[in-house]
């Protein structure tokens, strides 16, 4: 069983851009996390979408926003780059919200690290 | 609301010592508790889990306890080895489904 997929794995971009990234989830899992990981403050929670909506979001500004599709792909976007957005972004996707506890366990990709210069 | 505290890190050990990472938790009601593994340059692992109280989660050798008494979830390794050196994570579901995680304890084992 293919796990989740993220890609790319590694992007470079300027200040000022904006930028895609995308997350493909385990097949069957219809809920996707997003997370970014930074030295400073750890892992935070970005939103999660759950069969084409976002059902949670996270303390973040609204340049980072999120879309997720009928096959349960999501990508994340960030419009207008910071330098404070290098990060790695984590997706993770579970069977939350399937008949199942909200104690379900998420399954994380590898990340996309972004580094904004 | 919910929240979970991790012992500050690094902790460093040689090969073959035991190891435990602290894990303390606040949340309403009685959760499940994870434990998750990041090696260098990887996304998250789950580790192990417990999903009630007095649940012994294990994995790779790994343990952890489910304490709702003290409220805590602490790892343990009765001998550690090189591959071992990662950064771990301790976590737990809130009641809108995303991960609160601790602030992570990054692991060095020294052959």
């Amino acid at each position: 069983k293919a796990g989740v997929t993220q890609t790319p794995r590694y992007l470079i971009k300027t200040r000022g851009q904006q930028v895609t990234l995308s997350c493909s989830p385990i097949s069957g899992h219809r809920s996707v996390s997003w997370y970014q990981q930074t030295p400073g403050q750890g892992l935070q929670f970005l939103f999660e979408y759950f069969s084409e909506t976002q059902r949670n979001k996270g303390n973040f500004p609204g340049r980072f926003s999120g879309r997720q599709f009928s096959n349960s792909r999501s990508e994340m976007n960030v419009s207008t780059l910071e330098l404070g957005d290098s990060a790695l972004y984590l997706c993770a996707s579970s069977l939350l919200g399937q008949g199942l506890s909200p104690n379900t366990e998420a399954f994380f990709g590898q990340g996309t690290r972004l580094t904004v210069v | 609301g919910d929240s979970v505290t991790q012992m500050e890190g690094p902790v460093t050990l040689s090969e073959e010592a035991f190891l435990t990472i602290n894990c303390t938790y606040t949340a309403t009601g009685y959760p499940s508790l994870f434990w998750y593994v990041q090696y260098p340059g990887e996304g998250l692992q789950l580790l192990l889990k417990a999903t009630k109280a007095d649940d012994k989660g294990s994995n790779k050798g790994f343990e952890a306890t489910y304490r709702k008494e003290t409220t805590s979830f602490h790892l343990e390794k009765g001998s550690v080895q090189v591959s071992d050196s990662a950064v771990y994570f301790c976590a737990l579901p809130s009641n809108t489904g995303k991960l609160i995680f601790g602030q992570g304890t990054t692991l060095q084992v020294k052959p």
